[in-house]
């Protein structure tokens, strides 16, 4: 079945350092990848909509300029935390579709969790 | 705005017994829902999906039901097992149907 790798899997930085996170379609072409940030007891907040060689599209309250977002190949997009705070703490989780959301796989990665401090 | 809520937050019950988890949900246009479990620290797995023009699908010990009447979700487990136990979240699609929008979740413990 469709995998999806995430990596690194846990990373702690200092506030005000950048981090990035990545995240591979290991068997198949992903057209479009998705980024969600979870809190502890919370649900999975969507963050961004990424398709391969075009800009992400944010949701509404998301900072374009701090969770920076490409996705250069049909199996690579990376989430960058630029000047990471204490509150960007989180658990990061992306995901990918290699076509029309519901006619195709929907697959998870395993999720990153940040900590900032 | 979209969301997709759930009624309750956690659900007890005892190996073997049948478990029911709702959701309510508020895009009437959504057309694909989706029911996730979620381990601690790990992403969400799948369970089942199903159509909006369905209005019952199942699985092996899962059936998923939908009542668009009432914009409501249900995922039904059978025989439950300690190993279900977890939280479940239902996600529906965006208004623009590309994205997964998801509730809030519901914790399900169950004890031998």
């Amino acid at each position: 079945g469709a995998v999806v790798s995430q990596h690194p899997s846990w990373v702690i930085c200092k506030s005000g350092t950048s981090v990035k996170i990545e995240c591979r379609s290991l068997d198949f072409q992903a057209t479009t990848m998705f980024w969600y940030r979870q809190f502890p007891k919370q649900s999975l907040m969507l963050m961004a909509t990424s398709n391969e060689g075009s800009k992400a599209t944010y949701e509404q309250g998301v900072e374009k300029d701090k969770f920076l977002i490409n996705h250069a190949s049909l199996t690579l997009s990376t989430l960058t935390v630029t000047s990471a705070h204490p509150e960007d703490s989180s658990f990061y989780i992306c995901s990918a579709t290699s076509g029309r959301l519901g006619n195709y796989g929907y697959t998870f990665g395993s999720g990153t969790r940040l900590t900032v401090v | 705005g979209e969301s997709v809520g759930l009624h309750l937050p956690t659900l007890s019950v005892q190996e073997g017994d049948n478990s029911i988890i709702n959701c309510a949900y508020s895009n009437s246009a959504s057309d694909y829902f989706i029911w996730y479990k979620q381990e601690s620290g790990k992403g969400p797995q799948f369970i089942i999906d199903i159509r909006s023009n369905m209005d019952k699908r199942q699985g092996q010990r899962v059936t998923v039901l939908l009542n668009k009447t009432v914009k409501h979700l249900s995922l039904q487990i059978a025989a439950t097992q300690p190993g279900d136990s977890a939280v479940y979240f239902c996600a529906e699609n965006n208004q623009a149907g590309t994205a997964l929008i998801f509730g809030k979740g519901t914790t399900l413990s169950v004890s031998s």
